[in-house]
């Protein structure tokens, strides 16, 4: 089973600033990973899938990249309604599973 | 548009049966590209996929083996809808319970969600 761990698990930056958030995979295996941004009180929302691509309505600041392993979650400049819980996800072929790390939460610093 | 609109009770009782119903309005439950799941949220476990139905010609589930031999999902094409049924509830069932669907993308990422219904297992 493959296991999802996210650093840091919190992160204290300004607005304007670059923030990078990590997710490494336990194993490496041939797979999807996907990045959700999650809000008090909201369900969480698609942001990037299959590793780098942004998802329908997504502003460009946020970008993902990585494979196998080590996967990274860029936003350039951050803005006041960035700061949430940020989770990676990945998706098994066999056997169908999804598996989702622990979070990462983005506070005002 | 995707619209996931779940209803259900927010309180079962242990060892009883949690049933949630997710009713999707710009998608068919029927599509033979998308997915429909369920997940759950709780602060000891986090997010947890839970399990999936999908027709592609035939109708496919897959389940969690957390709770693989407690769960049913089961679609419903003559309301557009899909439901869960979790039986022998226990408190460590207590979690907020999301309908999501899987996409078309690569990957299947879980592109729309439901609105989330917090569910409590107690007495």
């Amino acid at each position: 089973e493959i296991v999802l761990t996210q650093s840091p698990a919190t992160l204290s930056l300004s607005p304007g600033e670059r923030a990078t958030l990590s997710c490494r995979a336990s194993q490496g295996v041939s797979s999807y990973f996907a990045w959700y941004q999650q809000k008090p009180g909201q369900p969480p929302r698609l942001l990037i899938y299959d590793a780098s691509n942004r998802a329908t309505g997504i502003p460009a600041r946020f970008s993902g990249s990585g494979s196998g392993t080590d996967l990274t979650l860029t936003i350039s400049s951050l803005e006041p309604e960035d700061f949430a819980v940020y989770y990676c996800q990945q998706r098994s072929n066999w056997p169908p599973r999804y598996t989702f790390g622990q979070g990462t939460k983005l506070e005002i610093k | 548009q995707v619209q996931l609109q779940q209803s259900g009770p927010g309180l079962v009782k242990p060892s009883q049966t949690l049933s949630l119903t997710c009713a999707i309005s710009g998608d068919s439950v029927s599509s033979n590209t998308t997915a429909w799941n369920w997940v759950r949220q709780s602060p000891s476990r986090g997010l947890e996929w839970l399990g999936r139905t999908y027709y592609r010609s035939t109708w496919y589930n897959d389940y969690a083996e957390s709770v693989k031999s407690r769960m049913t999902i089961n679609p419903d094409t003559s309301k557009n809808q899909f439901s869960l049924q979790l039986n022998s509830v226990t408190p460590e069932d207590t979690a907020i319970y999301y309908c999501t669907r899987g996409g078309s993308l690569p990957g299947t990422p879980l592109d729309h969600w439901g609105q989330g219904t917090l569910v409590t297992v107690s007495s």
